[in-house]
């Protein structure tokens, strides 16, 4: 069974390009978030998707914004890239009912955003 | 945001018992103290959870105290491969279930 896969697993990009991370859910699951980890420190919230739409949202800036397609899988887009983006982003996947309670969060491996 | 306190760092022994400590002073009724683990590189890994009582499964024991006011994650023969950084949180049942991370605990296990 297949866990959470998420790509590229590595990215360089240009500060005030715009990048596209993808992230499909482990099979079963129906809600993606996303999570901001900088070097050294714990992941950070950035939002979460359900039935294709942003359900909570984290201390970001606008310049991060998402997408939950029909079939789950996610986009994490980030606009205007700054030097302090740089860092590991993580999509997790749940399921959306009590069972959450049951079995978590299922992590994928990130993928490593480095701005120069 | 974090809503625990955990100690930055500790050493153990392989084959000892590790206990690592959570202060959660301000839980409340409804939440949820959830461990995860995050090994170099790798997106952190669920280990256990729980509510008041204690819990186990093949990975770990989780003891609450009776206040609920601190929990206690035991991996009772540490292995070089549980050196990692390791996660307490709290968690409101209920309506979204969004993780906030703190800063964790770094496990070195030695040989």
């Amino acid at each position: 069974d297949a866990g959470v896969t998420q790509s590229p697993t590595h990215l360089i990009k240009t500060r005030g390009q715009q990048v596209t991370l993808r992230c499909s859910p482990k099979s079963g699951h129906d809600t993606v978030s996303w999570y901001q980890q900088a070097l050294g420190q714990g992941p950070q919230f950035i939002f979460q998707y359900y039935e294709e739409e942003e359900r909570q949202r984290g201390n970001f800036p606008d310049r991060f914004s998402g997408h939950q397609f029909p079939n789950y899988s996610s986009e994490l887009n980030v606009n205007a890239l700054l030097l302090g983006d740089s860092a590991l982003y993580l999509c997790a996947s749940s399921l959306s009912d009590y069972r959450w309670s049951l079995y978590g969060y299922t992590f994928g491996s990130g993928t490593r955003l480095t701005v120069v | 945001d974090a809503k625990t306190t955990q100690p930055p760092s500790m050493d153990c022994a392989e084959g000892r018992a590790a206990n690592l400590p959570c202060n959660h002073s301000t839980i409340s009724g409804n939440e949820y103290v959830y461990w995860y683990r995050q090994i170099h590189s790798q997106g952190p890994q669920y280990i256990i959870h729980g509510l008041k009582n204690n819990e186990t499964n093949e990975m770990a024991s989780l003891i609450i105290t009776e206040d609920r006011k601190s929990s206690t994650l035991i991996l009772p023969h540490a292995t070089l491969r549980d050196t990692a950084v390791y996660y307490c949180i709290v968690r409101v049942e209920g309506y979204g279930n969004k993780l906030v991370f703190g800063a964790g605990t770094i496990l070195r296990v030695k040989s």
